[in-house]
């Protein structure tokens, strides 16, 4: 089955101590990238990545750090996580870069940091 | 630039009724669109996309959209909405390579279906 998994799903940190959120994809997808969902935002995109060693900044950067080391991984790293970075997360993959590819997106991760 | 409008950030109907969800969109090419539902605590599931083929799109659920150029708009239709159909609805555009595959997001339309 096609999935994008992403861990943890419930996540609730402190100030500072820093976090990865894991994502995952079984479908050989070159293209994957992470947004933060916010009320009244929708979906905000923070990094993307066109193939392995290949990424790049979204709209949403400040704060956050990725990798993409492997094809099926892009794990979301949180250095020094602060209470504005409480939010949804979704990692998201698809084929290519292709407009007419269909996107598919995790189930999300709740991150609150206090 | 790519932008997405909602026009309503919530929407009520009651079941059987149709459901009309609008879209307007701006775009300085020809854009990809889709339509995304959202149901609590889960993630985001595709309805349905348009990609410069037929400008009436049918997709998942009876679920429809028309995309009118000369109007930028991309409204959701269903003819008769099911209790199961209250979600969020997040209306999305794509310029493709030339703006390296981002998905732009409306602020998204929350639907309520009455019984």
């Amino acid at each position: 089955e096609a999935q994008v998994t992403q861990n943890p799903r419930y996540l609730i940190t402190v100030t500072g101590k820093k976090l990865t959120v894991t994502c995952s994809q079984n479908m050989n997808h070159e293209y994957m990238s992470w947004y933060r969902q916010d009320p009244g935002l929708g979906l905000r995109q923070i990094y993307y990545s066109m193939n392995v060693e290949v990424t790049d900044k979204g709209d949403v950067p400040e704060g956050y750090k990725v990798s993409r080391k492997e094809k099926r991984n892009f794990p979301l790293i949180l250095e020094s996580p602060s209470p504005n970075q409480t939010s949804l997360y979704f990692c998201a993959s698809s084929l290519s870069l292709n407009s007419g590819n269909t996107i598919y997106f995790g189930e999300g991760s709740w991150l609150t940091v206090v | 630039a790519q932008s997405v409008t909602q026009l309503d950030s919530h929407v009520s109907v009651s079941e059987g009724t149709p459901v009309l969800l609008r879209c307007n969109y701006s775009s300085s090419y020809s854009p990809s669109l889709f339509w995304y539902v959202q149901h609590p605590n889960k993630g985001l599931q595709l309805l349905l996309k348009y990609t410069s083929a037929a400008t009436l799109v049918k997709g998942i659920n009876g679920f429809e959209a028309e995309f009118k150029k000369s109007e930028t708009s991309f409204h959701l239709t269903k003819p008769s909405a099911h209790m199961s159909d209250a979600a969020e609805y997040f209306c999305v555009v794509s310029d493709g390579a030339a703006y390296g595959n981002k998905l732009v997001f409306g602020a998204g339309t929350i639907l309520r279906v009455k019984s």
